[in-house]
């Protein structure tokens, strides 16, 4: 079935630092998504990229819909200790909209 | 806040048993989603109503079903409960569906079969 390759499964860095995680799968997706899942909560979506080539920001967080349609990379600037957390990317296949495929996530630490 | 929200929060059944869980989408938004988040996992789709029919279904067998009503809410149901179903169920809810879709999750139902 088709599956989100996400990496790097987890990540300590000191608090300040940039972050960068990515996300790749064998299929062509027509959108991608990027969530934070915080302990007992539901996702929270932060990006949403439509277009490949796209590149889209939310305040600290960057993210692109990678030109072949098939990745999607997020970048975390000045991280700052709520920025702990899980982070799920995430996309609708393009043969298959109606449902979000989601990778197996990055989990953040921020040593103090 | 998405204005998504789920019920009950917890729930503990015995293996065997059915339960049914709630949730109420966001105002304007006439399709819901169904996933399972297993333990350390990404989440999984379950299925899809839009406009009170299912219009999409991953791989979950038929004891998994569902139902939407005219105001859009929706509820999962899943009979003769296994060990294995026990997770975190999080519904989802987007204006439209498909390509461009924005999908906003609730807090989730953490389901435990004994």
């Amino acid at each position: 079935g088709q599956q989100l390759n996400q990496s790097p499964q987890s990540m300590f860095i000191q608090e300040g630092e940039d972050v960068s995680m990515n996300c790749t799968s064998s299929s062509i997706f027509n959108t991608w998504l990027w969530y934070k899942q915080d302990p007992g909560e539901g996702p929270v979506l932060l990006i949403a990229l439509y277009k490949a080539g796209e590149l889209t920001s939310n305040g600290r967080l960057t993210a692109q819909f990678g030109i072949t349609r098939k990745d999607s990379f997020l970048n975390i600037s000045a991280s700052i200790p709520s920025d702990v957390g899980i982070y799920f990317c995430a996309g609708r296949p393009m043969n298959r909209d109606d449902k979000i495929i989601f990778g197996k996530g990055t989990r953040l630490h921020i040593l103090p | 806040e998405t204005g998504v929200t789920q019920s009950p929060t917890h729930l503990i059944k015995t293996r065997g048993q059915q339960v049914t869980l709630r949730c109420s989408s966001q105002s304007g938004h006439n399709t819901v989603s169904w996933y399972q988040q297993a333990l350390g996992q990404g989440p999984q789709f379950i299925f899809q109503y839009y406009r009170e029919e299912e219009n999409g279904r991953g791989n979950f067998p038929p004891r998994f079903s569902g139902l939407q009503f005219p105001n859009y809410s929706s509820e999962l149901n899943v009979n003769a409960l296994e060990l294995d179903d026990s997770a975190l169920y999080l519904c989802a809810s987007s204006l439209e569906w498909g390509a461009g879709a924005e999908a906003f999750f609730g807090q989730g139902t953490r389901l435990t079969v004994v």
